[in-house]
């Protein structure tokens, strides 16, 4: 069964830091997809970043960034540029393809001013 | 193109009832996926649908069942209600043939 481990429950940084959110995965599949989701206080999950694992090359969306180690397991998000509207519970995600996705527990972000 | 709807947002149901949630994916999707997400399990997968047809199923009791109609809309029922299923449901959609999912704005289920 494929796990997906986000080892940093909260997190706290300055509007306009870089922060880095950690997750790793478990899996005996050579195909598949990570992604990472946003949650803001309103709940609606929000697609921030996807990775394809064939894919050697780091996916980025604007000041989303993301650093994909698939020898080791690991998927983490990068936020560039931190803004208040980027407050939110993010949840790393995995599926092997079959629209089931395996979350993460989640790591809160808090975005100060 | 508008997003995922679920009706109703919130809903307050007793012990023992039965409860129906209703899911309207993007225009043009036809896969839809139903999690439940509570604060001790996280956000777990219930199932799946796509053509009508459910093609996954996670690992819920057979209170929890699912249904989709030739518009791709899709409803969960869950039936004698117990409360530990007070929990946030969300709705996600998909073309089906593509792996990231879109997500409504959930339905908040409160059981007393």
């Amino acid at each position: 069964a494929q796990t997906v481990t986000q080892s940093q429950p909260e997190m706290s940084v300055q509007e306009a830091e870089t922060v880095t959110l950690s997750c790793t995965y478990d899996t005996s599949e050579n195909n598949y997809y990570l992604f990472w989701y946003k949650q803001p206080p309103s709940r609606q999950m929000i697609l921030v970043i996807r990775q394809e694992a064939y894919k050697q090359q780091n996916a980025t969306e604007n000041r989303f960034s993301v650093n994909f180690q698939k020898a080791a397991k690991s998927f983490s998000l990068k936020i560039s540029d931190s803004q208040l509207g980027d407050t939110a519970m993010y949840f790393c995600a995995f599926t092997g393809g079959a629209q089931k996705l395996v979350f993460g527990q989640g790591t809160r972000l808090t975005i100060n001013p | 193109k508008a997003g995922v709807t679920q009706t109703p947002r919130y809903l307050i149901k007793t012990r023992g009832q039965q409860v129906t949630l209703s899911c309207s994916p993007i225009s043009g999707h036809r896969s839809v996926s139903w999690y439940q997400q509570t604060p001790g399990q996280g956000l777990q997968f219930l199932f799946e649908y796509f053509s009508e047809t459910q093609r996954n199923k996670g690992n819920f009791p057979g209170r929890f069942s699912g249904r989709q109609f030739s518009n791709s809309r899709s409803e969960m029922n869950v039936s004698t209600l117990e409360l530990g299923d007070s929990a946030l449901y969300l709705c996600a959609s998909t073309t089906g043939d593509r792996v990231e999912q879109y997500f409504g704005p959930g339905t908040r289920l409160t059981v007393t």
